[in-house]
């Protein structure tokens, strides 16, 4: 079973919309949860990393939140435009054997206008 | 260099044929990783070197796959006898901070696309 867990796997949103992409993870302990985003044919971009005693970090009209409480983070992405269309990584870093990310499959993300 | 660079972008092996894709890391960076991606699916962690030392293999599928960092700076990956389940995107990704992924931002390249026939 894969330690990270996204949904929805891809949706489809007309621009200018809200949407909130979720990741569950049973990576523990962790240092760290990031979200990166990968244009197609692109690599990873990071857009935020929050560390285990963070809630909430933003960037621009991305938030991503945190729980570790339940294990569990969100990416919101306020008034998409068409270049949000990518797929968005959720990333955690294990507090032990730290060469070793565990990486989520992504939400694929369309925008339409 | 500004970014991770990457070559080549893309390449096509017949099956059987030896491959190198080469990484750029960003000037300075002391961490390189390479990761395995299938389509659909996210990075898979094959290699860690800090400076030229590589520190960490274990996710290196087969001994067929080689990789080195002679001189600390410029990676390269190496495939032999390739077999088409090696048909990927490999991503290379370097870090100023030297304790590994968990301690620093990952800067990736754009990735080397490789369909082997």
């Amino acid at each position: 079973k894969n330690q990270v867990e996204q949904s929805p796997q891809s949706l489809i949103i007309l621009e200018g919309k809200n949407c909130t992409l979720q990741c569950n993870y049973t990576v523990s302990p962790f240092s760290n949860l990031r979200w990166y985003k990968q244009d197609t044919g692109r690599g990873p971009v990071s857009l935020t990393i929050m560390t285990f005693s963070e809630n909430t970090k933003s960037n621009g009209r991305y938030t991503a939140t945190l729980d570790a409480d339940t294990k569990q983070s969100s990416l919101h992405i306020t008034a998409s435009q068409l270049s949000d269309s990518a797929s968005y990584i959720c990333v955690v870093s294990p507090t032990y054997g730290n060469n070793r990310l565990a990486f989520g499959k992504g939400n694929q993300v369309v925008v339409i206008p | 260099g500004a970014g991770v660079s990457q070559s080549p972008r893309y390449k096509v092996a017949k099956r059987g044929q030896d491959v190198a894709l080469r990484c750029d890391p960003i000037s300075g960076h002391v961490s390189l990783f390479w990761y395995q991606q299938a389509l659909g699916q996210g990075p898979e962690f094959l290699t860690y070197f800090q400076n030229e030392a590589q520190l960490d293999k274990s996710g290196l599928p087969s001994d067929r796959f080689f990789a080195e960092r002679p001189e600390g700076s410029v990676s390269t990956l190496k495939i032999q006898r390739t077999q088409q389940e090696d048909s990927a995107v490999y991503l290379c990704a370097s870090s100023s901070a030297s304790g590994g992924a968990s301690y620093g931002e990952l800067f990736f390249g754009e990735g080397s696309r490789l369909t082997v026939l």
